[in-house]
């Protein structure tokens, strides 16, 4: 029983490279989140999907893609990555109506 | 807009004692209130949720919280606290509309020995 699944868990990007962080979840959840967490700021959402085929902007989108294909995967892009894109991001998932989110174990982007 | 408090930014206690970690929120419908802990360079672990009934609700390791509708309230409480439950916490809300979860900045919690 995987959960949340995010890869890669580490990645160093020079300024202007683009790259796809993965998120797959086996738990046939329909909704899908990315968050940013930055030191001392908490959590701040992406992008969001409640369905495949169907994705939304959360707070701080600039400079980020998704795509939902399927039920399972919900790829994060960046493109022309910034210094101000290093950040720990995570992947979440969940059923509708109040179901507990469960997280994958983050990862660590360092834009230079 | 769904919004998170958190007070502190960090918490200290001496091991054995009880601990209090703070959050307010604010919801234009009813919430559903999370608590979740993270352990250094790892992701998000669930502690406890309040969705309805019972204000005082329990969860892992421990830990409850109370909701408290009047003061838009919902602290996370443990009666004696351990060294290994030091990790930054975070609170969290969403209305009833199946939103997104919004997040407190966090606390840090540091169990003294």
């Amino acid at each position: 029983n995987a959960g949340v699944t995010q890869t890669p868990k580490f990645r160093i990007l020079k300024i202007g490279q683009s790259m796809t962080l993965q998120c797959a979840q086996d738990m046939n959840h329909n909704y899908m989140y990315w968050y940013r967490q930055d030191p001392g700021m908490g959590l701040k959402l992406i992008y969001y999907s409640v369905g495949a085929g169907i994705t939304d902007k959360g707070e701080v989108p600039n400079g980020y893609n998704v795509s939902r294909s399927t039920t399972e995967d919900f790829p994060l892009r960046l493109e022309l990555a910034a210094p101000s894109q290093t950040s720990v991001y995570f992947c979440a998932s969940t059923l509708p109506s109040g179901n507990t989110i469960y997280f994958g174990e983050g990862s660590w982007l360092t834009v230079v | 807009a769904q919004s998170v408090a958190q007070p502190e930014d960090q918490v200290k206690v001496a091991e054995g004692n009880p601990l209090t970690v703070k959050c307010t929120y604010s919801v234009s419908g009813n919430p559903y209130l999370f608590w979740y802990v993270q352990y250094p360079n790892r992701g998000l672990q669930f502690l406890l949720k309040y969705i309805t009934g019972d204000n005082l609700v329990k969860g892992s390791y421990g830990f409850e919280a109370e909701f408290n509708k009047s003061q838009t309230s919902f602290h996370l409480k443990k009666p004696s606290a351990l060294v290994s439950d030091s990790a930054l916490y975070f609170c969290a809300v969403r209305d009833g509309r199946n939103t997104p979860l919004v997040f407190g900045k966090g606390t840090r919690l540091s169990v003294i020995a």
